[in-house]
């Protein structure tokens, strides 16, 4: 599958521990997102690479929240002293730059429980 | 910010029949408007999308129009198959950004054999 990757596709976690999820987007892709979804809601934007720059991050990304793209290829999202309220699916997508930078390829997620 | 209302939230046809799945956007600077399929457990995959330099776009049994005036989109589907039941979320870029989308809330479409 040369898609985008995420690992794991689960994870639960108690309540304070902190977590780290990755994700390895299509190669020739050097723009990266981080989505969220919850159930019953379509994803919501989290933060942006191009390369290895953050260029933005959303006000739902708490200072709890961190993402890297240190060479510019795969990615972290890490949380820390995780929350019930953090429970969701955590998507990243893909895409190229150019006039196709919008179509976004989505991985499959990792659904992240906090008990 | 962005907004994207979906209609309707859940949608049921008998296989043979056409659905329709109409979306909203506030935005007036969006010009990229993306529809997903997301299976059970699975990615959202892109199925169909329409710049705003067009009106409407066609991939075999699935279309998108586009009315910018009004400020709506929406996906027709013909001849469902059951292999078409799945959540579809339709999409636009926040300000007419070249990376950032707001989703709708996607509609449950269900393909009765």
């Amino acid at each position: 599958d040369t898609g985008v990757s995420q690992d794991p596709r689960h994870k639960i976690t108690k309540r304070g521990q902190n977590v780290t999820f990755r994700c390895d987007p299509i190669s020739e892709h050097n723009r990266l997102y981080w989505y969220r979804q919850t159930l019953g809601q379509g994803p919501e934007f989290l933060t942006y690479f191009q390369n290895e720059a953050q260029l933005e991050k959303s006000r739902l990304l708490s200072d709890r929240f961190s993402a890297e793209r240190p060479k510019g290829s795969f990615s972290t999202l890490e949380i820390q002293r995780t929350e019930q309220g953090d429970s969701a699916m955590y998507l990243c997508a893909s895409s190229r730059d150019g006039p196709s930078s919008t179509e976004a390829f989505f991985g499959q997620g990792t659904r992240l429980t906090v008990v | 910010g962005e907004n994207v209302e979906q209609h309707p939230s859940t949608l049921s046809v008998q296989e043979g029949d056409s659905a329709v799945i109409k979306c909203t956007y506030s935005d007036s600077a969006s010009n990229y408007f993306p529809w997903y399929k997301q299976e059970l457990g699975k990615r959202p995959q892109l199925i169909i999308d329409i710049r705003s330099n067009v009106g409407e776009k066609k991939d075999q049994r699935i279309a998108v129009t586009l009315n910018k005036t009004a400020k709506h989109f929406s996906l027709h589907i013909t001849e469902t198959q059951p292999e078409d039941s799945a959540v579809y979320f339709c999409a636009a870029n926040w300000k007419g950004s070249n990376y950032k989308l707001t989703f709708g809330k996607g509609t449950l479409l269900t393909v009765n054999p």
